[in-house]
């Protein structure tokens, strides 16, 4: 089982829907979650950090976390064409000031016009 | 804003060649990363550094080094060049472990 799972997609939604991205995670105690958002040719960018569970709101874009599920899921709400991106989830396995991300393979979304 | 700048955006390198990649941040952050990033393999951690001249390796870190003698500077070297290396490269830093990265643009890296 990878460490941190998420669907390659590409998940295709169009213009003004609610993309819905999802990832899961192995270790229990794990503390931190982080959604990036990679352009084609580009670095990645954090978008969103989590860290208790819950719905976390910024903007269109909402994180949500399920500790006893081990699920982490990004919404985007009202999805635009400039949206289309890979999205990595990274989670920080370990606790305490050890520890690293461990990066998803990310999911590709295509919001169309 | 955290500035993380990779001195190359696109390198073209020889077989064998030693290859070194430049990272530098200028908000005094402790911990500097170097990932490796491919195409259905996402992102690699090949060495980490928590402070000047202190060094912990990654996930794939056979054939490379790092230096740091800077807090501001982690450098990533590819002792021998090999066309396997071929991949993008990416410098991160934080100032919190664990928490979010702020990453470089990136250098392109091709081994022929």
């Amino acid at each position: 089982q990878k460490e941190v799972e998420q669907n390659s997609g590409p998940l295709s939604v169009p213009e003004g829907a609610i993309a819905s991205l999802n990832c899961t995670y192995s270790d229990r105690v794990s503390q931190s979650f982080f959604w990036y958002r990679q352009y084609s040719g580009k670095s990645p960018e954090l978008i969103m950090s989590i860290y208790s569970n819950g719905d976390k709101e910024d903007g269109r874009f909402t994180a949500q976390l399920n500790k006893a599920s081990q699920y982490v899921s990004l919404l985007i709400r009202d999805s635009q064409p400039s949206d289309s991106a890979t999205y990595l989830c990274a989670v920080k396995h370990g606790s305490g000031n050890t520890g690293k991300l461990i990066f998803g393979q990310g999911t590709t979304l295509q919001v169309k016009p | 804003d955290v500035k993380v700048t990779q001195s190359s955006r696109y390198l073209v390198k020889r077989t064998g060649e030693k290859v070194f990649l430049e990272c530098v941040q200028d908000m005094d952050h402790e911990n500097m990363f170097w990932y490796r990033q491919d195409p259905g393999l996402g992102l690699r951690l090949i060495y980490f550094s928590y402070d000047v001249k202190m060094k912990e390796k990654g996930d794939i870190p056979e054939g490379y080094s790092v230096s740091r003698e800077k807090k501001e500077r982690f450098s990533l070297i590819l002792e021998s060049a090999s066309t396997n290396q071929t991949s993008m490269y990416l410098c991160a830093s934080s100032l919190i472990l664990g928490r979010g990265y702020t990453f470089g643009s990136g250098t392109r890296l091709t081994v022929v």
